[in-house]
């Protein structure tokens, strides 16, 4: 089935470092990917919209010099956090449209982000 | 206003027994889909079950049926003879409009826990 891979599944940061996580889908095509950002006990925001070739939509409150995303290929998308802080410790989870497996959406296994 | 409404923060199901999870949504298009899955402890989002807004049957997948309640915007989740492995977070979700990759938005969540 599709799978997209998310890396890496956990990291632990310096505060003013950055950040890059991927997201590669294996076996399919994936011209959009939604980025999620999800604090504990709470439910996925959605952060930005990227689609292959242009820039990312970012959400309302999302900065978007601070989440770099790109989505430079069709299997491949990155979200880079520049200057991470400890407030952007959260689980960041990747969904890309698959418009042939689970109804429109495969996501990334998530990655699991703390700064120190 | 919140588009998709779940109520219950947790919920405690004997194993074996069925349990419902609750979920109301908002929305003024016609077309749209529901989805609802299932977060363990590890992160991941599995998806569970989906239901159109067009479906006339009420969507069924194994041990997973959605109550469908068009008129009440309603779309509950039912899990028929639980186990010790269902206890995870469980996440409605719903897409607004037709097409398939449009965003999805989440309610909160429902925790669940199987007692043995």
């Amino acid at each position: 089935g599709a799978v997209v891979s998310q890396h890496p599944s956990w990291v632990i940061c310096k505060s003013g470092t950055s950040v890059k996580i991927e997201c590669r889908s294996l076996d399919f095509q994936a011209t959009t990917m939604f980025w999620y950002r999800q604090f504990p006990k709470q439910s996925l925001m959605l952060m930005a919209t990227s689609n292959e070739g242009s820039k990312a939509t970012y959400e309302q409150g999302v900065e978007k010099d601070k989440f770099l995303i790109n989505h430079a290929s069709l299997t491949l998308s990155t979200l880079t956090v520049t200057s991470a802080h400890p407030e952007d410790s959260s689980f960041y989870i990747c969904s890309a449209r698959d418009t042939g497996a689970n109804y429109g959406y495969t996501f990334g296994s998530g990655t699991r982000l703390t700064v120190v | 206003a919140q588009k998709i409404t779940q109520t219950q923060p947790g919920m405690f199901v004997q194993e074996k027994e069925a349990v419902t999870l609750d979920c109301t949504y908002d929305t003024s298009d016609q077309s749209y889909g529901l989805f609802w899955y299932k977060q363990p402890s590890s992160g991941e989002m599995i998806f569970l079950i989906y239901q159109g807004s067009y479906d006339e049957q009420n969507a069924t997948e194994g041990r997973y049926s959605l109550n469908f309640q068009k008129a009440r915007k309603s779309a509950n989740l039912v899990i028929s003879a639980s186990q010790l492995g269902d206890s995870a977070m469980y996440f409605c979700a719903m897409r607004e409009g037709y097409n398939a990759g449009n965003m999805l938005t989440f309610g909160g969540g429902t925790r669940l826990m199987v007692k043995p």
